[in-house]
């Protein structure tokens, strides 16, 4: 059984630009959620996407904005980058909305 | 609002000395408690969890009991191995959203 898998593992973005981060949820999984982790913090929930709907939301602007597709993979976007943007931004994937959440190795986003 | 508080680090330790990492939180309703390690460079691995009162989560030599009157949720290990080391986060899942503790960052002296 295939894990949550992440690309890129790593990214350079300047400031203003935009990215897309990519997210594979495991087999049977209708459920993604991102967080954001900065350097010596604990993740911090962005959303998160049941069936290809937004299923609740954490306290980031719109310009974090995301997809889910109907094979359930998922992907964050990030419009207009700023330095605190910097982050690993890491996914999980769920059977459900109420189970628990298996997380990928994570995106490392470098904002310069 | 829900929060989890978690003892600050970084805890230094020799091998098979006993662990504690102290966890509580803020919740309303009865969530779920989960214990998270993250190794240097990978991501996080659930390590253990409750989901109701008076639960005991355990793995790998790891327990946590989930203690409603105090809403503590603390992990604990009788003797530890230098491959232990790593960040453990709490964390309580509520609403289908998990919150997540600062980290605690643990290291174990051969």
């Amino acid at each position: 059984e295939t894990g949550v898998t992440q690309s890129p593992t790593h990214l350079i973005k300047t400031r203003g630009q935009q990215v897309t981060l990519r997210c594979s949820s495991q087999s049977g999984h209708n459920t993604v959620s991102w967080y954001q982790q900065a350097l010596g913090q604990g993740p911090q929930f962005i959303f998160q996407y049941y069936r290809e709907e937004e299923n609740g939301r954490g306290n980031f602007p719109p310009r974090f904005s995301g997809l889910q597709f109907p094979n359930y993979s998922s992907e964050l976007n990030v419009n207009a980058l700023e330095l605190d943007d910097s982050a690993l931004y890491l996914c999980a994937s769920s059977l459900d909305r109420e189970y628990e959440q298996y997380f990928g190795p994570g995106t490392r986003l470098t904002v310069t | 609002g829900n929060s989890v508080t978690q003892m600050e680090g970084p805890v230094t330790l020799s091998e098979e000395a006993f662990l504690t990492i102290n966890c509580t939180y803020t919740a309303t309703g009865y969530p779920s408690l989960f214990w998270y390690v993250q190794y240097p460079g990978e991501g996080l691995q659930l390590l253990l969890k409750a989901t109701k009162a008076d639960d005991k989560g355990s793995n790998k030599g790891f327990e946590a009991t989930y203690r409603k009157e105090t809403t503590s949720f603390h992990l604990e290990k009788g003797s530890v191995q230098v491959s232990d080391s790593a960040v453990y986060f709490c964390a309580l899942m509520f609403n289908d959203k998990i919150i997540f503790g600062k980290g605690t960052r643990l290291h174990i002296l051969p």
